[in-house]
This record gives structure tokens, C-alpha cells and sequence, in this order.
């Protein structure tokens, strides 16, 4: 699988919208850019996923860029909930596990 | 089921015991994932079934660990001769699989928490 960087740890505000990168410059034709998230002391959960459009759904907007080569996970309210390890991975049609890297630690600030 | 389904939740062992871990995936989701997460730590794969068979086993981290799937279903991972570094919450996760579409998601359990003492 293709690799995803994401910054460590990034701060918010209560009531703002939150934009978390992640960047994957080898990504293939096939790669679907998935997103997951894991609440203190939980399993992670999905949050959204996208090949090439962009993609809403009640938790999160995914914005893709036009290359492919970086992503953007958008919660348009953060609330003191959001707070959490996010996950950028890629997966294609042939791989067989999800790599799940060391996310970006979101911090909600109320 | 619902849900994914992880026992026990909790365990404490004494070093040198083995453990016995079950996973119960959402019923009709023939992947099976499991990881291991340490305090603080991120999700380390440990190993991946396709129906009954385990295609990628390469995480498992030592010959105590083993994982064995019956029935498509139930999965069990297998601790023997516990180590203080087997502490950590082991992860399963299940997904539809099928034809190895890059859309399936994954559905995570609660976690069992091993503590060796």
C-alpha cells in the first residue's frame, strides 16, 4: 500500500471547521483514500472515504485534490467530541490490510 | 450481530500463561483484521483473514502468537507463554471483503485489554 503523511497533531477551536491534510504523492489509479478516527480509549471508527470526488457525508466532507496526491478531511463544526487520532489510508482493489500510520492527535479547545 | 464483538474485554494473565482472544464480525463480512495497540502507542496489523485463511500473517510479531478463523466467521487469536510486552488492547476489525474492493470499510470492536503481570 501506498503511504500517507499527516502532520502530528493539529488545535482547534469549539464551533470551527477543521481541516486535517494528508498528503500520498505515490498514489495509484486504483487507491481509495479512506478516513478513520479513534476516540480516547475506543476503536477506531470509519469516518469517510473517496476515490476521486469529493464526498459529504453526516460526519465529515472529504475534499480531493484534482492530482490525487493529498486529501483533506473537513469537519465543518469541530465539537469537543471530534477530539481524536485521525487516520489518512490508502487501499486499493489487490491489498489485503489496512496500514493505519500515526494519524494527527486533534486537539478541540473550547 | 451489529456490531463487531471482542472478549473478553478485560484480561489480566500472569507471565508465561496463554490467552485466548475472540473476535465475533459484523455476520456476512468475510475479512477479518487484527491489531495490537500499545499505551500511546498506534495500530500494529497482526494478521488478515480472507474467509478461513490468513493470506498475510506477516505481522504477527513472535511463534507464541497464532490466529486461526473456523467457519468464516469466530475468529480466536492465540498469546501462548505471555510476556509483559504482550500488554496492550488487541483490535479486531471486519470488513465485506469481497473482490478485494479498496471501498470496503472497516468495522472495529471494543478492544480486549491484556495486562501480563
Amino acid at each position: 500500500d501506498a503511504k500517507t503523511t499527516q502532520p502530528n497533531s493539529m488545535e482547534s477551536n469549539e464551533e470551527e471547521p477543521v481541516h486535517l491534510p494528508c498528503n500520498h504523492s505515490t498514489i495509484s489509479g486504483t487507491d481509495y483514500i479512506h478516513w478513520y478516527r479513534q476516540l480516547p480509549s475506543q476503536g477506531p471508527e470509519y469516518v469517510i472515504h473517496g476515490l476521486t470526488s469529493n464526498v459529504n457525508n453526516r460526519m465529515a466532507s472529504l475534499a480531493i485534490a484534482e492530482d490525487r496526491k493529498s486529501s483533506t478531511l473537513i469537519l465543518h463544526r469541530a465539537t469537543l467530541r471530534d477530539a481524536a487520532v485521525y487516520y489518512c489510508i490508502l487501499r486499493d482493489n489487490y491489498g489485503q490490510n489496512f496500514v493505519f500510520g500515526p494519524g494527527t492527535r486533534l486537539s478541540v479547545l473550547p | 450481530g451489529a456490531g463487531v464483538s471482542q472478549s473478553p474485554s478485560n484480561k489480566v494473565t500472569e507471565k508465561g500463561k496463554d490467552v485466548e482472544l475472540r473476535c465475533d464480525p459484523i455476520s456476512g463480512h468475510t475479512a477479518l483484521y487484527w491489531y495490537r495497540q500499545s499505551l500511546g502507542q498506534g495500530l500494529e496489523f497482526l494478521i488478515y483473514f480472507q474467509g478461513n485463511s490468513a493470506p498475510d500473517k506477516s505481522g504477527l510479531p513472535s511463534d507464541r502468537f497464532s490466529a486461526e478463523r473456523t467457519g468464516g466467521s469466530v475468529s480466536t487469536l492465540t498469546i501462548q507463554r505471555t510476556q509483559q510486552e504482550d500488554s496492550a488492547v488487541y483490535l479486531c476489525a471486519s470488513s465485506l471483503g469481497t473482490g478485494m474492493s479498496g471501498a470496503n470499510v472497516l468495522t472495529f470492536g471494543a478492544g480486549s485489554r491484556l495486562t501480563v503481570l
